[in-house]
């Protein structure tokens, strides 16, 4: 079954902490995404990569880090320097083919609380 | 400042009914649109695309229409069912090859 896979789907931290969000997929995409969703706003892009040991920021990066060593996996560290971390991160990757690029797949998402 | 706007928070449908989600941008540079759907606690999945050669593209019940003019996009959906009571997302593709999202429409639909 192909698709992409985040865990866990409920995550709790103590404020200071760094916390890990993983993200991988089977489904042989270059690209791969981070957003985050908070109430009323749309999903805002944190990083993205497009191949393997390569990455750029997204609008809103600040206080987060990626690393892309496989192409199936692209975690996201959300680091003590970022001020509101509370929120909703959705994984998604994309094929690089024009046809089907503009096209992204998204993971259940993980749900971050810190206390 | 919010290139892609989703003016309604929530729109409440009688199902077998019509329902219209709306989209503004900001961008003339935008020339691919996209409609996601999502459920609370899932990550969302495409619906439909259209791009700026055309004013209409239609899926089943779905059918998106663009007005380029008027930098405005909507999303019919036609009859309404409960299983569409969702969070509808309308994105834009800017030249970098980014989704740019608009806020999210929660659509209810009514039995």
């Amino acid at each position: 079954d192909g698709g992409i896979t985040q865990s866990p789907k409920y995550l709790f931290r103590k404020e200071g902490q760094n916390v890990t969000l993983s993200c991988e997929q089977n489904l042989n995409h270059d690209a791969m995404y981070w957003y985050r969703q908070d109430p009323g706003q749309g999903l805002r892009l944190i990083y993205y990569s497009q191949i393997v040991n390569d990455f750029q920021k997204g609008d809103i990066a600040e206080g987060y880090s990626v690393s892309r060593e496989k192409k199936e996996s692209f975690p996201l560290t959300v680091t003590s320097a970022q001020k509101n971390p509370t929120a909703f991160y959705l994984c998604a990757s994309s094929p690089r083919d024009t046809i089907s690029y503009n096209e992204q797949f998204f993971g259940p998402g993980t749900r971050l609380t810190v206390l | 400042d919010q290139q892609v706007k989703q003016n309604s928070p929530s729109l409440s449908v009688q199902e077998g009914r019509i329902s219209i989600l709306n989209c503004d941008y900001t961008n003339s540079m935008f020339d691919y649109f996209l409609w996601y759907k999502k459920y609370p606690a899932e990550g969302p999945t495409f619906l439909i695309s259209i791009s700026s050669i055309k004013d209409k593209n239609e899926d089943g019940r779905f059918t998106v229409f663009l007005n380029k003019s008027a930098k405005h996009l909507s999303l019919h959906i036609v009859p309404s069912q409960p299983g569409d009571s969702a969070v509808y997302f309308c994105a834009a593709l800017n030249s970098n090859y980014q989704l740019i999202w608009g806020a999210g429409t929660k659509l209810i639909i009514k039995p």
